[in-house]
């Protein structure tokens, strides 16, 4: 079963406007990544927060982990059509090695 | 560009068949997973080698098989091919085992007939 669930699963906004996806995971953890797929293709690493960490910036990407509440959110913020593609939260749960992923939040950007 | 590339592209077998799709590694990543994404799904983690040796295993059946070589690159095997086999297989290599960000290849397309 997958470990990372996405919230929404589906998200819809105009150009310019910021959008929030919600990662929850169930185990204790090392770190998370965030991963963005353009249309059943390769994964494209967007970001590694460890779990010592509460929040890490890149560019227009914003991270948070709580890790009290076993979750994270992505905030990409002054979006654009190119940021169309769907996302997803990977977790290595604490002592394993392997990489859990969610089902994936789909975002669309209007132009 | 990740450095990590997977051949071939797209692939179309019959089922009961046998499949082989390979994955060179970024320069100097001593680590290769592979995943197996359904259509609408996340990637669901198949296994992982870690100079040359399996590290660990999801739940696949021992059809699937890996292989790792001394140069890192690497192979999934797939056996007796099923119709729900069919998927995007994905490879992503790494440092340091559990420890640094992985990176993707393409992917390869597999469709069973």
């Amino acid at each position: 079963s997958q470990q990372g669930e996405e919230d929404p699963q589906a998200l819809s906004i105009q150009e310019g406007e910021n959008a929030t996806m919600n990662c929850s995971y169930k185990t204790s953890i090392n770190n998370l990544q965030w991963y963005r797929q353009n249309s059943g293709r390769g994964l494209v690493h967007l970001i590694l927060i460890r779990s010592n960490e509460r929040e890490k910036h890149s560019g227009r990407l914003r991270v948070t982990l709580d890790t009290s509440k076993k979750s994270s959110s992505l905030l990409i913020t002054a979006s654009r059509a190119a940021d169309t593609a769907s996302y997803f939260c990977a977790t290595d749960t604490a002592g394993t090695y392997k990489y859990i992923f969610g089902t994936g939040t789909r975002l669309k950007v209007l132009a | 560009e990740t450095g990590v590339t997977q051949s071939p592209t797209h692939l179309i077998k019959t089922r009961g068949q046998q499949v082989t799709l390979r994955c060179s590694s970024q320069s100097g990543h001593n680590t290769v997973s592979w995943y197996q994404q359904a259509l609408g799904q996340g990637p669901q983690f198949i296994f992982q080698y870690y100079r040359e040796e399996e590290n660990g295993r999801g739940n696949f059946p021992p059809r699937f098989s890996g292989l790792q070589f001394p140069n890192y690159s690497s192979e999934l095997n797939v056996n007796a091919l099923e119709l729900d086999d069919s998927a995007l297989y994905l490879c992503a290599s790494s440092l340091v085992v559990s420890k640094n960000e992985q990176f993707f290849g393409p992917g390869t397309r597999l469709t069973v007939l």
